[in-house]
């Protein structure tokens, strides 16, 4: 059984590009979690989706960053026109979204984004 | 103020050493509380979750939760240098939907 895949695992772009970050989150499971980690920093939370519906965006910042997790296909996180404080490593995680008892999520082994 | 405040260490001990780890927060609306562990370029893994105030045990891993205090701990008896990495708590409001709230992380060094 598949964990949560993260891909790339390395990502490299120069200011101004857009980076697409790309997660399949576990078999069965249909709740997806971005978070994004800044060196000596802990995990911040970016957005919440469902098939289809983005359910928290609030710690998505305003401009350039947008998440989608498609009917079909793994969520994307994509950031256009990065700039060098966009460098962290950014992870996805995946629950089964239980309604009842722990709903625990599984977390992927990141991408990191470097901004030259 | 964060809302969780956790040391970040380093935190170096010998091998075979209690080691306690902590974290304080200051919202009230919290109810669930976590210990993640992440190992250097890795994705971070659940290991102990807990409801209430108390204790709970698992293996080498004691998890304490202090809802009055607004403490939570985690001990690691016999450390061994395998437990070297970052520990992360992080915590969930009650209800509904799943947002989790991050502590910093502690890195912990466990020498042979």
């Amino acid at each position: 059984n598949a964990g949560v895949m993260q891909n790339p695992r390395h990502l490299v772009r120069r200011r101004g590009q857009e980076a697409r970050l790309r997660c399949s989150p576990m078999k069965g499971h249909s709740h997806v979690y971005w978070y994004r980690q800044l060196p000596e920093e802990g995990l911040k939370f970016m957005v919440y989706l469902q098939k289809e519906n983005i359910i928290d965006e609030s710690g998505m910042p305003k401009e350039r960053f947008s998440a989608e997790f498609p009917k079909e296909g793994p969520s994307i996180l994509r950031i256009q026109q990065v700039v060098r404080g966009d460098s962290a490593a950014y992870f996805c995680a995946s629950s089964p979204g239980l309604t009842s008892g722990r709903d625990e999520q599984f977390f992927g082994p990141g991408t990191r984004l470097t901004v030259l | 103020q964060k809302e969780v405040e956790q040391d970040p260490g380093p935190l170096s001990v010998p091998e075979g050493a209690i080691v306690s780890l902590n974290c304080t927060y200051s919202n009230s609306a919290f109810q669930y509380f976590m210990w993640y562990r992440q190992y250097s370029r890795k994705g971070p893994e659940l290991l102990m979750y807990t409801y209430s105030s108390g204790n709970k045990e698992d293996g080498r891993f004691t998890a304490q939760v202090d809802k009055s205090s607004k403490y939570i701990s985690l001990f690691i008896r016999d450390s061994q240098p395998s437990d070297s990495a970052t520990y992360l708590c992080a915590m969930l409001r009650s209800g509904g939907y799943q947002k989790v709230t991050f502590g910093t992380g502690t890195k912990l060094q466990v020498i042979p």
